[in-house]
């Protein structure tokens, strides 16, 4: 059974940076084809794509995000991190990873984890 | 890149069918056969309805369908059920990057 789940600060300051893990269990980063996703979703809001990590280290961010996004994994502990810079109250979301294959599609999702950004 | 674009309701009885679209460019839906499609029920994470445009994983009704004409992929649900009520998103890869719908809010009356 795949599973995944998220975890970190549930309140952060603006300019501070956010450090979320996904820990999950079922499968291997190190198997080819396996990929951890984030995505997020501001409260009444859309889902917006953050991030993906493949088997091979392979890194790819949001277009408009990527300058405050960085991503790894340790696979030795099937965890993927997500770390995101310069936190503003337009952050304030709830933050989910997912198990991603290489067509784009997410078929396991973490419970999410909701982060606010407040002074 | 703008996300791609979904009526913001729909609606129907139960028993009817109602079709979603989800309209985007030939750089995204129009150029690559990875359309999939989520279910959100409030305060839960989306669940995987259909993915690369047609298919439907394990465990997920055959009243949930998948297509996909030029820049345009659609969703129908056909024999509506209450617990169908939720919003839906489409997503679409394109080059090395994933885009999502804004979103549809499907009621049934």
């Amino acid at each position: 059974q795949v599973t995944l789940r998220e975890s970190g600060p549930a309140l952060v300051k603006p300019t501070q940076t956010l450090t979320l893990t996904c820990t999950f269990s079922g499968f291997s980063l190190s198997t080819s084809g396996m990929c951890v996703s984030w995505i997020r979703q501001p409260p009444g809001k859309a889902l917006e794509w953050l991030a993906l990590i493949d088997w091979d280290d392979d890194k790819y961010y949001s277009t408009s995000l990527k300058t405050r996004l960085t991503i790894s994994k340790d696979t030795s502990k099937n965890q993927v991190v997500l770390t995101m810079t310069n936190m503003d109250p337009v952050d304030t979301a709830t933050y989910y990873c997912a198990r991603i294959f290489v067509s784009g599609h997410m078929d396991v999702w973490g419970q999410g984890t909701t982060v606010t950004v407040s002074s | 890149q703008s996300a791609l674009t979904q009526p913001a309701s729909v609606s129907g009885s139960p028993g009817q069918s109602i079709t979603i679209s989800c309209t985007g460019t030939s750089s995204d839906v129009g150029g690559y056969n990875y359309v999939s499609w989520y279910q959100q029920h409030p305060g839960k994470a989306p669940k995987l309805m259909i993915y690369d445009v047609s298919n439907r994983p394990s465990g997920v009704s055959n009243r949930f369908s998948g297509s996909k004409s030029g820049n345009t992929a659609s969703l129908t649900i056909s024999g509506l059920q209450a617990e169908d009520e939720a919003d839906y998103y489409c997503s679409s890869y394109t080059s090395s990057s994933l885009l999502f719908g804004g979103g549809t809010k499907l009621t049934v009356l």
